[in-house]
Formats: structure tokens, C-alpha cells, sequence
């Protein structure tokens, strides 16, 4: 099935921008959305369909797209946005749902 | 409130077989597609299996053959029934929901919201 790859880890200072992508073969062409998981529980959706927030998501947490490359930016960031980020796409090649490596998000 | 709640895992031994339970609130699981997706200690997500609403369900080819998802209309609860577990099958199971906008294709949506996982341990 497609391979989803993100960056093992993100560090960044409170207050600054992380940026987390995610890059795969063809994946222009789908819907990508963005989870985050804390320690100990369950993933969070942050964005769907590239771009779009849940109700109750932060405007901090933005979705965008550029080539082969997804992203996922965190704007002024705080402590509480540390965990591990996935990202999620049809694959039609395999009909299987795939998910990113993860990022691991470190506040400095 | 949605809300959705695992049971069932705990250890087994190489062979053996479990079924986890997913008891669903606050929305009618067969009017909505569903998902359990399972997370190895210290890995990532992997996607595991997903039905429709219709009864149509889809496996990764790592469990086709071994594990069944289904669902009890009456109990309002998804199920997964795993059987000849491995030891590589040791993870934590969620169940989830599963959206999608209507004006696109069905297989470009998303999990939202997760249980809060069961840990199923192969070993012997």
C-alpha cells in the first residue's frame, strides 16, 4: 500500500510555527487529514479534507497542500499542542486507508 | 454527545481468538460507516477493517481472512472478531467513525471521533 512520510520529529519554541508534512506518490491528488494523539490516548481529528477544522479545533491548526507534499501547520504554538501527528489518505491503489509515520511535536 | 466505547481485549495466546466490542452513543452505528484501526505499542495507526452502512465490509491485507467486523443494530455496538491472533496483532484497537462530505467520493473521508482503545496482548 501507498507509503505516507512524515518528519520523526518537530521541535519548536512556544509562540513560534511548526510545520509537519506529509509526502506521498500522487497524494495531490487526495484528501488529506490530520490527527493528533497525546500520550495515553486516543487520536484527535485536527483537519479534514486538507484543509478544514473541527468545531472546536484551534484556528492555530491549519491544513495546506503543495505538489506531492501535505502540511499541517501549527501557528503560535503551546505547550498543550505536544503529541504525535498523523496524517490519512485513501490509498486506491491498495483500497486500504493509510496513515503517516507520525511526527512527534516537542515544545521547547 | 458521540461516543464510542471498547471492550473486550486482554491476553491471549498465539492461535487463540477475541472479540472486541465498540458500544456506540449518541449516533445509530448502522446508519453510519465504521472502523477500527489498531496502534502496536510505541507505532504508528494502522488501518484494520471498515463496513458500511450497507453491511459491505474491507480488511488490510494483514488480518483478510482471520478477523470479521460486524455490528448489532439492536445494541447499537460494532464488533471485531479476531481470530488465529498473532503475536504482531498485540496492539491497542479503536473503533471509529467514519465521515465523508457527500459532494465527494465515499473513500476520501475521515475517522472522527475514536474510542478510547482496548489493548489486546498476544503472547504466550
Amino acid at each position: 500500500s501507498s507509503v505516507l512520510t512524515q518528519p520523526p520529529s518537530v521541535s519548536v519554541a512556544p509562540g513560534k510555527t511548526a510545520r509537519i508534512t506529509c509526502g506521498g506518490k500522487n497524494i495531490g491528488s487526495k484528501s488529506v487529514h490530520w490527527y493528533q494523539q497525546k500520550p495515553g490516548q486516543a487520536p484527535v481529528l485536527v483537519i479534514y479534507y486538507d484543509s478544514d477544522r473541527p468545531s472546536g479545533i484551534p484556528e492555530r491548526f491549519s491544513g495546506s497542500y503543495s505538489g506531492n507534499t501535505a502540511t499541517l501547520t501549527i501557528s503560535r504554538v503551546e505547550a498543550g499542542d505536544e503529541a504525535e501527528y498523523y496524517c490519512q489518505v485513501w490509498d486506491s491503489t491498495s483500497d486500504h486507508y493509510v496513515f503517516g509515520t507520525g511526527t512527534k511535536v516537542t515544545v521547547l | 454527545e458521540v461516543q464510542l466505547v471498547e471492550t473486550g481485549g486482554g491476553l491471549i495466546q498465539p492461535g487463540g481468538s477475541l472479540r472486541l466490542s465498540c458500544a456506540a452513543s449518541g449516533f445509530t452505528v448502522s446508519s453510519n460507516y465504521m472502523s477500527w484501526v489498531r496502534q502496536a505499542p510505541g507505532k504508528g495507526l494502522e488501518w484494520v477493517s471498515f463496513i458500511y452502512s450497507g453491511g459491505s465490509t474491507y480488511y488490510a491485507d494483514s488480518v483478510k481472512g482471520r478477523f470479521t467486523i460486524s455490528r448489532d443494530n439492536s445494541k447499537n455496538t460494532l464488533y471485531l472478531q479476531m481470530n488465529s491472533l498473532r503475536a504482531e496483532d498485540t496492539a491497542v484497537y479503536y473503533c471509529a467513525r467514519y465521515h465523508y462530505d457527500s459532494s465527494g467520493y465515499i473513500e476520501d473521508g475521515w475517522f472522527d471521533p475514536w474510542g478510547q482503545g482496548t489493548l489486546v496482548t498476544v503472547s504466550s
